[in-house]
Protein backbone atom coordinates (compact mmCIF):
# COMPACT_ATOMS: atom_id res chain seq x y z
CA UNK A 1 0.00 0.00 0.00
CA UNK A 2 1.15 3.43 -0.75
CA UNK A 3 1.73 5.80 2.32
CA UNK A 4 3.51 9.03 3.93
CA UNK A 5 5.02 9.26 7.17
CA UNK A 6 6.05 12.41 8.21
CA UNK A 7 8.16 11.27 11.59
CA UNK A 8 8.26 14.64 13.70
CA UNK A 9 5.11 16.07 15.02
CA UNK A 10 6.74 19.23 16.05
CA UNK A 11 10.08 20.60 14.81
CA UNK A 12 11.48 23.52 16.65
CA UNK A 13 14.08 25.96 15.29
CA UNK A 14 15.28 29.58 15.84
CA UNK A 15 15.08 32.23 13.37
CA UNK A 16 17.68 32.53 10.70
CA UNK A 17 18.94 28.53 11.22
CA UNK A 18 18.20 26.05 8.63
CA UNK A 19 15.09 24.37 8.79
CA UNK A 20 14.75 20.29 7.85
CA UNK A 21 10.81 18.62 7.70
CA UNK A 22 11.24 15.20 7.48
CA UNK A 23 9.05 13.23 4.85
CA UNK A 24 9.47 9.07 3.67
CA UNK A 25 7.33 7.41 1.53
CA UNK A 26 6.13 3.88 0.13
CA UNK A 27 4.61 3.54 -3.17
CA UNK A 28 4.97 1.41 -6.13
CA UNK A 29 6.57 2.95 -9.28
CA UNK A 30 7.78 5.92 -9.81
CA UNK A 31 6.73 8.81 -6.58
CA UNK A 32 5.40 11.90 -7.51
CA UNK A 33 5.90 13.94 -4.07
CA UNK A 34 4.66 17.31 -2.69
CA UNK A 35 4.52 19.54 0.12
CA UNK A 36 2.08 21.92 1.18
CA UNK A 37 2.07 24.55 3.91
CA UNK A 38 -0.71 25.51 6.15
CA UNK A 39 -1.17 28.92 7.93
CA UNK A 40 -3.58 28.81 11.01
CA UNK A 41 -7.12 29.04 9.70
CA UNK A 42 -6.16 28.75 6.46
CA UNK A 43 -6.14 26.39 3.55
CA UNK A 44 -3.25 24.32 2.24
CA UNK A 45 -0.86 26.38 0.06
CA UNK A 46 1.24 24.50 -2.49
CA UNK A 47 4.85 24.85 -2.16
CA UNK A 48 6.55 22.27 -4.42
CA UNK A 49 6.53 19.27 -6.07
CA UNK A 50 8.80 16.39 -7.32
CA UNK A 51 7.78 14.66 -10.60
CA UNK A 52 11.42 13.56 -12.26
CA UNK A 53 14.98 15.05 -12.98
CA UNK A 54 17.10 16.86 -10.66
CA UNK A 55 16.81 15.60 -7.16
CA UNK A 56 16.70 19.23 -5.68
CA UNK A 57 13.04 20.90 -6.28
CA UNK A 58 12.82 24.10 -5.48
CA UNK A 59 10.16 26.15 -4.48
CA UNK A 60 7.74 28.86 -2.45
CA UNK A 61 8.77 31.33 -0.40
CA UNK A 62 12.72 30.27 -0.17
CA UNK A 63 11.85 26.06 0.47
CA UNK A 64 13.53 23.46 -1.51
CA UNK A 65 13.05 19.87 -1.13
CA UNK A 66 15.66 16.59 -1.19
CA UNK A 67 14.32 13.59 -2.88
CA UNK A 68 16.41 10.56 -2.00
CA UNK A 69 15.25 7.50 -3.92
CA UNK A 70 17.65 4.96 -2.32
CA UNK A 71 15.99 6.42 1.40
CA UNK A 72 12.85 6.99 0.10
CA UNK A 73 13.00 10.21 1.38
CA UNK A 74 11.36 13.59 0.46
CA UNK A 75 12.88 16.47 3.46
CA UNK A 76 11.50 19.56 2.79
CA UNK A 77 14.62 22.42 3.88
CA UNK A 78 14.94 26.26 4.25
CA UNK A 79 18.65 27.59 4.83
CA UNK A 80 17.60 30.42 7.07
CA UNK A 81 14.46 29.83 8.65
CA UNK A 82 11.65 32.80 9.74
CA UNK A 83 9.16 33.49 12.49
CA UNK A 84 6.67 33.83 9.27
CA UNK A 85 7.39 30.25 8.00
CA UNK A 86 5.29 28.85 11.80
CA UNK A 87 3.05 26.87 10.47
CA UNK A 88 1.61 23.01 9.72
CA UNK A 89 3.30 21.40 6.79
CA UNK A 90 2.46 18.51 4.90
CA UNK A 91 3.96 15.96 2.72
CA UNK A 92 2.00 14.02 0.39
CA UNK A 93 2.17 11.40 -2.71
CA UNK A 94 0.16 11.23 -5.73
CA UNK A 95 -2.15 7.79 -5.44
CA UNK A 96 -1.52 5.80 -8.88
CA UNK A 97 -2.76 2.35 -8.26
CA UNK A 98 -6.15 2.95 -8.91
CA UNK A 99 -5.66 4.62 -11.74
CA UNK A 100 -5.15 8.58 -13.06
CA UNK A 101 -7.35 9.97 -10.86
CA UNK A 102 -5.04 12.40 -9.18
CA UNK A 103 -5.95 11.90 -5.66
CA UNK A 104 -3.19 12.51 -2.82
CA UNK A 105 -2.16 10.53 0.11
CA UNK A 106 -0.91 13.00 2.89
CA UNK A 107 1.11 12.51 5.74
CA UNK A 108 0.21 13.57 9.36
CA UNK A 109 1.82 16.75 9.19
CA UNK A 110 4.62 18.43 10.65
CA UNK A 111 4.16 21.76 12.80
CA UNK A 112 7.12 23.89 12.65
CA UNK A 113 7.40 26.24 15.69
CA UNK A 114 10.12 29.29 14.40
CA UNK A 115 11.54 31.10 17.22
CA UNK A 116 12.66 34.44 17.42
CA UNK B 1 -9.34 34.84 -9.67
CA UNK B 2 -11.20 33.21 -6.49
CA UNK B 3 -9.30 30.03 -7.19
CA UNK B 4 -11.25 27.75 -4.74
CA UNK B 5 -14.01 29.01 -2.93
CA UNK B 6 -15.81 27.12 -0.02
CA UNK B 7 -19.35 27.93 2.03
CA UNK B 8 -19.27 28.33 4.46
CA UNK B 9 -16.84 29.14 6.30
CA UNK B 10 -18.22 27.52 9.98
CA UNK B 11 -20.99 25.93 10.96
CA UNK B 12 -22.65 24.26 14.01
CA UNK B 13 -25.15 21.54 13.51
CA UNK B 14 -26.91 19.22 16.07
CA UNK B 15 -26.79 15.44 15.68
CA UNK B 16 -29.46 14.60 13.04
CA UNK B 17 -29.76 17.73 11.10
CA UNK B 18 -28.10 17.51 7.78
CA UNK B 19 -26.48 20.01 5.82
CA UNK B 20 -24.67 20.73 2.33
CA UNK B 21 -21.17 22.58 1.63
CA UNK B 22 -20.06 23.93 -0.88
CA UNK B 23 -17.09 24.32 -3.41
CA UNK B 24 -16.75 26.20 -6.62
CA UNK B 25 -14.00 27.00 -8.42
CA UNK B 26 -12.92 29.57 -11.57
CA UNK B 27 -9.81 27.94 -13.01
CA UNK B 28 -11.81 25.71 -15.60
CA UNK B 29 -10.08 22.30 -13.44
CA UNK B 30 -11.57 19.29 -14.40
CA UNK B 31 -11.18 17.34 -11.76
CA UNK B 32 -12.34 18.31 -7.84
CA UNK B 33 -11.96 16.74 -4.61
CA UNK B 34 -13.50 16.85 -0.68
CA UNK B 35 -10.71 15.87 2.17
CA UNK B 36 -11.69 15.62 5.76
CA UNK B 37 -8.95 16.99 7.81
CA UNK B 38 -8.38 15.91 11.48
CA UNK B 39 -5.83 16.49 14.52
CA UNK B 40 -2.81 13.95 13.87
CA UNK B 41 -4.38 12.55 10.83
CA UNK B 42 -3.87 15.01 8.03
CA UNK B 43 -6.12 15.17 5.43
CA UNK B 44 -8.48 12.13 4.20
CA UNK B 45 -10.13 11.93 1.00
CA UNK B 46 -14.04 11.60 1.47
CA UNK B 47 -14.84 12.10 -2.68
CA UNK B 48 -13.92 13.02 -6.06
CA UNK B 49 -14.82 13.73 -8.89
CA UNK B 50 -12.37 12.97 -11.93
CA UNK B 51 -14.28 14.73 -14.44
CA UNK B 52 -17.56 16.23 -14.97
CA UNK B 53 -20.29 13.92 -14.75
CA UNK B 54 -17.88 11.30 -12.33
CA UNK B 55 -17.88 10.82 -8.81
CA UNK B 56 -15.76 8.20 -7.13
CA UNK B 57 -15.30 6.90 -3.05
CA UNK B 58 -12.01 7.93 -1.36
CA UNK B 59 -10.74 6.97 2.03
CA UNK B 60 -13.40 7.41 4.22
CA UNK B 61 -16.66 8.05 2.33
CA UNK B 62 -19.02 6.67 4.81
CA UNK B 63 -21.91 9.09 6.17
CA UNK B 64 -21.43 11.80 3.12
CA UNK B 65 -23.03 12.42 -0.72
CA UNK B 66 -21.73 14.51 -3.40
CA UNK B 67 -22.98 15.82 -6.08
CA UNK B 68 -20.87 17.29 -9.22
CA UNK B 69 -23.78 20.18 -10.56
CA UNK B 70 -21.40 20.97 -13.42
CA UNK B 71 -17.57 21.78 -14.43
CA UNK B 72 -17.77 24.35 -11.51
CA UNK B 73 -19.12 23.17 -8.60
CA UNK B 74 -19.05 20.29 -6.25
CA UNK B 75 -21.13 19.90 -3.50
CA UNK B 76 -20.46 17.78 0.09
CA UNK B 77 -23.54 16.85 1.81
CA UNK B 78 -24.15 15.52 5.31
CA UNK B 79 -27.60 13.91 5.26
CA UNK B 80 -27.80 13.31 8.85
CA UNK B 81 -24.64 14.63 11.11
CA UNK B 82 -22.61 12.93 13.46
CA UNK B 83 -20.52 13.85 16.61
CA UNK B 84 -17.24 12.16 14.55
CA UNK B 85 -18.24 14.62 11.44
CA UNK B 86 -16.74 17.20 13.29
CA UNK B 87 -13.75 18.07 11.29
CA UNK B 88 -12.23 20.81 8.81
CA UNK B 89 -13.60 20.25 5.41
CA UNK B 90 -11.62 21.23 2.57
CA UNK B 91 -12.07 20.78 -1.11
CA UNK B 92 -9.54 20.54 -3.66
CA UNK B 93 -9.44 21.27 -7.59
CA UNK B 94 -6.83 19.95 -10.40
CA UNK B 95 -6.98 20.51 -13.83
CA UNK B 96 -7.16 17.21 -15.31
CA UNK B 97 -6.76 13.63 -14.07
CA UNK B 98 -6.23 12.41 -17.34
CA UNK B 99 -2.52 14.81 -17.87
CA UNK B 100 0.21 12.21 -18.28
CA UNK B 101 2.09 11.18 -15.02
CA UNK B 102 -0.31 12.56 -13.24
CA UNK B 103 1.90 15.78 -12.36
CA UNK B 104 -0.55 17.75 -11.67
CA UNK B 105 -1.14 20.05 -8.69
CA UNK B 106 -4.55 20.27 -6.75
CA UNK B 107 -5.20 23.92 -5.07
CA UNK B 108 -7.33 24.14 -1.84
CA UNK B 109 -9.68 25.99 -0.53
CA UNK B 110 -9.63 27.70 2.97
CA UNK B 111 -12.01 25.22 4.24
CA UNK B 112 -15.40 25.20 6.16
CA UNK B 113 -15.17 24.20 10.04
CA UNK B 114 -18.08 21.97 10.93
CA UNK B 115 -19.03 21.37 14.56
CA UNK B 116 -21.76 18.64 15.26
CA UNK B 117 -22.93 18.48 18.66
Amino acid sequence: AQSVAQPEDQVKVAEGNPLTVKCTYSVSGNPYLFWYVQYPNRGLQFLLKYITGDNLVKGSYGFEAEFNKSQTSFHLKKPSALVSDSALYFCAVRDIVTGNTGKLIFGQGTTLQVKP
Amino acid sequence: NAGVTQTPKFQVLKTGQSMTLQCAQDMNHNSMYWYRQDPGMGLRLIYYSASEGTTDKGEVPNGYNVSRLNKREFSLRLESAAPSQTSVYFCASMSGAGSIEGTDTQYFGPGTRLTVL
